[in-house]
Order: structure tokens, then sequence, then C-alpha cells
């Protein structure tokens, strides 16, 4: 089973609306992280959010949000008021806390994101 | 503050050769990871290392291979090059702890021709 689901390969957003990208995890730890990154053409990883799986607030992040549901195991990725520049690739990704998986990253397949003018 | 760089940016090398690709985290961090994204497996754990040690290995061949330095940089090393290992490869680096993001680097793509 894939670890991380990130079932929109592509969305398209009108700029100044927001936007959800859907991430959904699998995992038996209690303890781990779930990140978001943004990958614009040029290849970086930029790193926008965290969410802890022991943070009982939803993590913010300027015009990022992240939607955790711990019991459905999904954290999405809400992005207010977009801009062109949003215009990307969006990574989720987890790290996990048990024995010695917990020093990497599994990342989804991603979300490429359009913003239209 | 510096942020994490990898050099050369971009490599072309042909089929049997082998490459060296080089990172330097970010001033203070000591865990360095490395990843290769390609179009078709996305984005993949190759090792990560921590005060010169490996302490995590992906589901890569013994071909790919990677050390750390004493002052955190490090090298991954690929020998007998295929055309399947064109990819980019993503240098992070980070703090050690579960909680704490990775900050990657600009990547060196790699053509295998």
């Amino acid at each position: 089973a894939q670890k991380i689901t990130q079932t929109q390969p592509g969305m398209f957003v009108q700029e100044k609306e927001a936007v959800t990208l859907d991430c959904t995890y699998d995992t038996s730890d209690q303890s781990y992280g779930l990140f978001w990154y943004k990958q614009p053409s040029s290849g970086e990883m930029i790193f926008l959010i965290y969410q802890g799986s022991y943070d009982e607030q939803n993590a913010t992040e300027g015009r990022y949000s992240l939607n955790f549901q711990k019991a459905r195991k999904s954290a999405n990725l809400v992005i207010s008021a977009s801009q062109l520049g949003d215009s990307a690739m969006y990574f989720c990704a987890m790290r996990e806390g048990s024995g010695g998986s917990n020093y990497k990253l599994t990342f989804g397949k991603g979300t490429l994101l359009t913003v239209n003018p | 503050k510096a942020g994490v760089t990898q050099t050369p940016r971009y490599l072309i090398k042909t089929r049997g050769q082998q490459v060296t690709l080089s990172c330097s985290p970010i001033s203070g961090h000591r865990s360095v990871s490395w990843y290769q994204q390609t179009p078709g497996q996305g984005l993949q754990f190759l090792f990560e290392y921590f005060s010169e040690t490996q302490r995590n290995k992906g589901n890569f061949p013994g071909r790919f291979s990677g050390r750390q330095f004493s002052n955190s940089r490090s090298e991954m090393n690929v020998s007998t090059l295929e055309l399947g290992d064109s990819a980019l490869y993503l240098c992070a680096s980070s703090f050690d702890s579960l909680y704490n993001e990775q900050f990657f680097g600009p990547g060196t793509r790699l053509t295998v021709l």
C-alpha cells in the first residue's frame, strides 16, 4: 500500500481563489510528521508547511494552511488567495517515527497546480 | 544563512561511467539525505547520513553509494551508469529530529547517454 496518496494529478484554480490539494497517508506509528513541499519548474524543493502527529491545531504559514484530520489520516494543503507564482508541483510527504525509517521522507506522486489569470 | 548547495548542477555522462555528486548542507545541520527524482518513479529515498554514518538506505542497487565528511558535506557516487539513472538528484539537510523539516538543494540533473 502506498504510504502517501495524492489523488489529484492536476488542479486548476483562478487567481485570487482558494484551492485545496488532497493528501492521505498510511502509517501505524503514533509519532510522525507531515510536510508539504512546492517544486517549481526550476526543480528546487521548497518547504511550505509542517504538521506533527501530536499537534492539536492545524498548522498555518502565511497563505498556506494544513487541514489535518488524524482519524481520517488526511493532511490537505489549503492555499488561500492563489497567485500566478503558485503554479508548481506540490508534494505531500511523511516522516515516520519508528525503527530505522525515521530519517527519510516518503513522498506522494504530487499534484500539478496551475493558477489561471 | 546559506542554503543547501549541490554541485554540479548539470551533468552528462555515458553508460558505464561513474559519477560523483556533492552536497553541502546548511550550517549546523548534521543530517544529509539524498533522493532520486524521475518522472516514472517520482521521489525516492536513496540514503541518509549523520555524523559520517549511514543510518538508513533506500531500495537501490549497490552501484549507488555515499559518504559524509566530518564537516557534514556529503557525496554520492553512482558507478557503472545506466540509462535509467538519468534523474534529478536532490540533497536535503536537517537537524536531527523527527519534527524538523528537510531543506533541499537545487539538485543535480544527471543525463546518461
